[in-house]
């Protein structure tokens, strides 16, 4: 198993450029997240998905925008990129909705907007 | 809300040293879930261990042991015989229900350094 995979690893964006970061999962877990880490700082949650077809807001969603088509996948949108989403972002998966269950991360995509 | 806060932002300790890191936690919940998570330079986070808010027996793992007291609401982490490997940020979580799914609230992390 592979676990969760991202990419990119890096990327550096211009002001008012757009991209997706893509996550995978290959253990067919249900519950998905996205988290992003600024300098020095703890995660902070962004959006998840409990199954497919099914996203909701985390803590700040402003600026992104995510979809759930399959299980395996959940893409992170960032349109009009601005210099506050320099960070780093991890992608993470759980079995279930128990607080019991660990997140399993992704190794994280580094991204600077210049 | 809930809260956790890792007051140490950074240690340094020489190699062979016991280093203790500490976490504390606020949450209305009466059941919970705490988590340590290691974040090594290479950046990716690694699961350390789990513990519930009834479960306040003490664990240890190799050089690692874990002190859970909820009298305190502290969930403090010792590394024993430090090593230069053991350098990482530690973070400290909790889990919270939200919206159907789980939220983990994380601490500012502890970054520690091993120097040899």
């Amino acid at each position: 198993n592979a676990g969760v995979t991202q990419t990119p690893k890096f990327r550096i964006l211009k002001i008012g450029q757009s991209m997706t970061l893509q996550c995978t999962q290959d253990m067919n877990h249900n519950y998905m997240y996205w988290y992003r880490q600024d300098p020095g700082m703890g995660l902070k949650l962004i959006y998840y998905s409990v199954g497919a077809g099914i996203t909701d807001k985390g803590e700040v969603p402003n600026g992104y925008n995510v979809s759930r088509s399959t299980t395996e996948d959940f893409p992170l949108r960032l349109e009009l990129a601005a210099p506050s989403q320099t960070s780093v972002y991890f992608c993470a998966s759980s079995s279930s909705s128990g607080g019991y269950n660990e997140q399993f991360f992704g190794p994280g995509t580094r991204l600077t907007v210049l | 809300a809930q809260k956790v806060t890792q007051a140490q932002t950074e240690i340094s300790v020489v190699e062979k040293e016991d280093v203790t890191l500490d976490c504390v936690y606020e949450t209305r919940d009466t059941t919970y879930y705490l988590f340590w998570y290691k974040q090594p330079p290479s950046g990716e986070l690694v699961f350390l261990i789990r513990r519930n808010s009834f479960d306040e027996q003490n664990e240890i793992s190799g050089r690692y042991s874990w002190n859970f007291q909820k009298s305190t609401s502290s969930f403090n982490f010792t590394i024993t015989a430090s090593q230069v490997v053991d350098s990482a940020v530690y973070f400290c979580a909790l889990s919270e229900a939200f919206q159907g799914a789980q939220k983990l609230v994380f601490g500012q992390g502890t970054r520690l350094t091993i120097n040899p």
